[in-house]
């Protein structure tokens, strides 16, 4: 079974400053999703990154890129420049590459706080 | 194109009664899934339909079920509904690998 964990429940960082949220998964798959989602408090869950498993080249947009580490299965976000609207619950999150891709795996999330 | 659309928002029941909650996909999207979050337990995957088939499940009760209909709207039911089944649900509609959330619908069980 997969598992993904994420061992910083919270976490603070100045606004302007860069930050690194941690991830780790399980899996004996081979071929796979991962996601970074964020949710503010509306509650929506919003998608800020996704790395494909077969892809060595680590995803950015914009202010946030990521850290893969496929052989570690290691998953970071970093966040640059932070702004106040980037303090949320942060999620990471896998799932399997065909088939039922609607079945995500969550880790329990880290509450980022940016602070002015 | 407009997003998923989950409604009510809010609700309130009994112990004991059972529940409807609606999510409509994005257009053009055939898979539907539905998460529980709770603050203890996190985020868990309830059940995925593709195509008005059951593609997979969670390891919830029976009491928790869902549809889908050939428009790929869903509804997911609870019947008999306890005080732990106080949660947010997400419907996510999903679309060459990526998720896309609806905002939620928060279930209060009193």
């Amino acid at each position: 079974a997969q598992t993904v964990t994420q061992s910083q429940p919270e976490m603070s960082v100045q606004e302007a400053e860069t930050v690194t949220l941690s991830c780790t998964y399980d899996t004996s798959e081979n071929n796979y999703y991962l996601f970074w989602y964020k949710q503010p408090p509306s509650r929506q869950m919003i998608l800020v990154i996704r790395q494909e498993a077969y892809k060595q080249q680590n995803a950015t947009e914009n202010r946030f890129s990521v850290n893969f580490q496929k052989a570690a299965k290691s998953f970071s976000l970093k966040i640059s420049d932070s702004q106040l609207g980037d303090t949320a619950m942060y999620f990471c999150a896998f799932t399997r590459f065909g088939g039922s891709q609607g079945n995500l795996i969550f880790g329990k999330g880290t509450k980022l706080s940016v602070k002015p | 194109k407009a997003g998923v659309t989950q409604t009510p928002r809010y609700l309130i029941k009994t112990r004991g009664q059972q529940v409807t909650l609606s999510c409509s996909p994005i257009s053009g999207h055939r898979s539907v899934s539905w998460y529980q979050q709770t603050p203890g337990q996190g985020l868990q995957f309830l059940f995925e339909y593709f195509s008005e088939t059951q593609r997979n499940k969670g390891n919830f009760p029976g009491r928790f079920s869902g549809r889908q209909f050939s428009n790929s709207r869903s509804e997911m039911n609870v019947s008999t509904l306890e005080l732990g089944d106080s949660a947010l649900y997400l419907c996510a509609s999903s679309f060459d690998g990526q998720a896309f959330f609806g905002q939620g619908t928060r279930l209060t069980v009193v």
